[in-house]
């Protein structure tokens, strides 16, 4: 159980377009998904905090007006990069918890990420 | 969250047991101890996580001091798989808001043939 699926794996497009990522919590439900970025060779940075129902919250220096986050259902929230530009290229991470965990010490489970390589 | 520090590399020989050290001296006294891993151009694995008592699971053990300032991962018999980059993390349990995780470095374990 507690399955995260991310969606696209791996994405290449051009400068100036707008790319959306996906996660889902398969055998869950999530009121709180977390979207990280990871730079080659750097560890995890958490970017925003996604509540469903309500807007997001930002890590300080991460533009909200970049980093679209929809957190329209329990099981799913999107992240959309509005005019990527090559410095944006990343690995971008979400992560969840089972909403039944919300008030335990259940642990977060990650997606597999997704590449994103903007040209 | 208290801060944790890790040793940045390890090797340990497949089929020994690999033990990974991560120092929390300013861990307060709701803070759990988290560990993942993480393989190459993979998202994070949870492994285990504990309080004070030490716990134990299909992948690993956790032994917490008594005093929770330190804790070791234990893998009990290491494979060519476990080769990864390994975070403990420790966060406040039970709370509704600030639920993210806050990673370090981490220890990179080699697991050599």
């Amino acid at each position: 159980g507690a399955v995260v699926s991310q969606h696209p794996s791996w994405v290449i497009c051009k400068s100036g377009t707008s790319v959306k990522i996906e996660c889902r919590s398969l055998d869950f439900q999530a009121t709180t998904m977390f979207w990280y970025r990871q730079f080659p060779k750097q560890s995890l940075m958490l970017m925003a905090t996604s509540n469903e129902g309500s807007k997001a919250t930002y890590e300080q220096g991460v533009e909200k007006d970049k980093f679209l986050i929809n957190h329209a259902s329990l099981t799913l929230s999107t992240l959309t990069v509005t005019s990527a530009h090559p410095e944006d290229s990343s690995f971008y991470i979400c992560s969840a918890r089972d909403l039944q965990g919300i008030y335990s010490n259940q642990p977060q489970h990650f997606g597999d990420g997704t590449r994103l390589s903007i040209l | 969250d208290a801060k944790t520090t890790q040793p940045p590399s390890m090797d340990c020989a497949e089929g020994r047991a690999a033990n990974l050290p991560c120092n929390h001296s300013t861990i307060s006294g709701n803070e759990y101890v988290y560990w993942y891993r993480q393989i190459h151009s993979q998202g994070p694995q949870y492994i285990i996580h504990g309080l004070k008592n030490n716990e134990t699971n299909e992948m690993a053990s956790l032994i917490i001091t008594e005093d929770r300032k330190s804790s070791t991962l234990i893998l009990p018999h290491a494979t060519l798989r476990d080769t990864a980059v390994y975070y403990c993390i420790v966060r406040v349990g039970g709370q509704t808001g600030a639920n993210n995780l806050f990673f370090g470095t981490g220890t990179r374990l080699t697991v050599i043939p």
